[in-house]
């Protein structure tokens, strides 16, 4: 069983839309928890860092934790081109980093 | 400020060559990554330096990969001889602190082994 779980996708919306990208986990001492933004051909961007379950929002990005499901989504608001990419979930025990495989969202215009 | 930087970005080599990877990681951060990401996989931890030791490799394939971190600047990873198998992207981060989930990445060395 892989320690992230990930649905890769390709997800396509139209430019506006509310997106949704969700993570689960299965070990229970993953105490960080990231999403990572990442263009083709280009390194992963960090977009959102969370200690604890609940939710955190920067923006028109809001990152939920729910430590009790083992499950993490990011949400994007008013969705943009510019948000094409694939997003990354990634969680740590505060040593090692385990990736999911990444989503691919397209937001059409 | 200068992000983290791997050269080179791409390299195509033949099965049973040899092959080094480098990284600069953002000055000061005493922590450094590497990881690949094999195509179609989810990216993989390999090891983590802390300034010039190794304070985990646990995610290292096999003894034909060795990395090295002298003087705790930049740091290099070989694959000797190289297989099909360790094609992929390698990716290097730093972090300023552990337990931080602020890793900054590097836009990774692609590796081809024909």
């Amino acid at each position: 069983q892989k320690e992230v779980e990930q649905d890769p996708g390709p997800l396509s919306v139209p430019e506006g839309a509310i997106v949704s990208l969700n993570c689960t986990y299965s070990n229970s001492a993953f105490q960080y928890f990231m999403w990572y933004r990442q263009y083709s051909r280009k390194g992963p961007e960090l977009l959102m860092y969370t200690y604890s379950s609940g939710n955190k929002e920067d923006g028109r990005f809001t990152a939920q934790v729910d430590k009790s499901s083992k499950y993490i989504s990011l949400f994007i608001r008013d969705s943009q081109p510019s948000d094409s990419a694939t997003y990354l979930c990634a969680m740590s025990t505060g040593n090692q980093f385990y990736f999911g495989t990444g989503t691919s969202l397209t937001v059409i215009p | 400020e200068a992000g983290v930087t791997q050269f080179p970005s791409h390299s195509v080599i033949e099965k049973g060559q040899t092959v080094t990877l480098r990284c600069d990681p953002i000055s000061g951060h005493d922590n450094l990554y590497w990881y690949r990401r094999v195509m179609g996989k989810e990216i993989k931890f390999l090891l983590h330096f802390v300034k010039e030791s190794k304070q985990d490799e646990s995610g290292m394939p096999n003894n034909r990969f060795l990395a090295e971190r002298t003087g705790g600047t930049y740091s290099t990873l070989k694959v000797q001889p190289a297989e099909l198998e360790d094609s992929g992207v390698y990716f290097c981060a730093s972090s300023l602190a552990l337990n931080t989930g602020e890793l900054f990445f590097g836009e990774g060395s692609r590796l081809t082994v024909l």
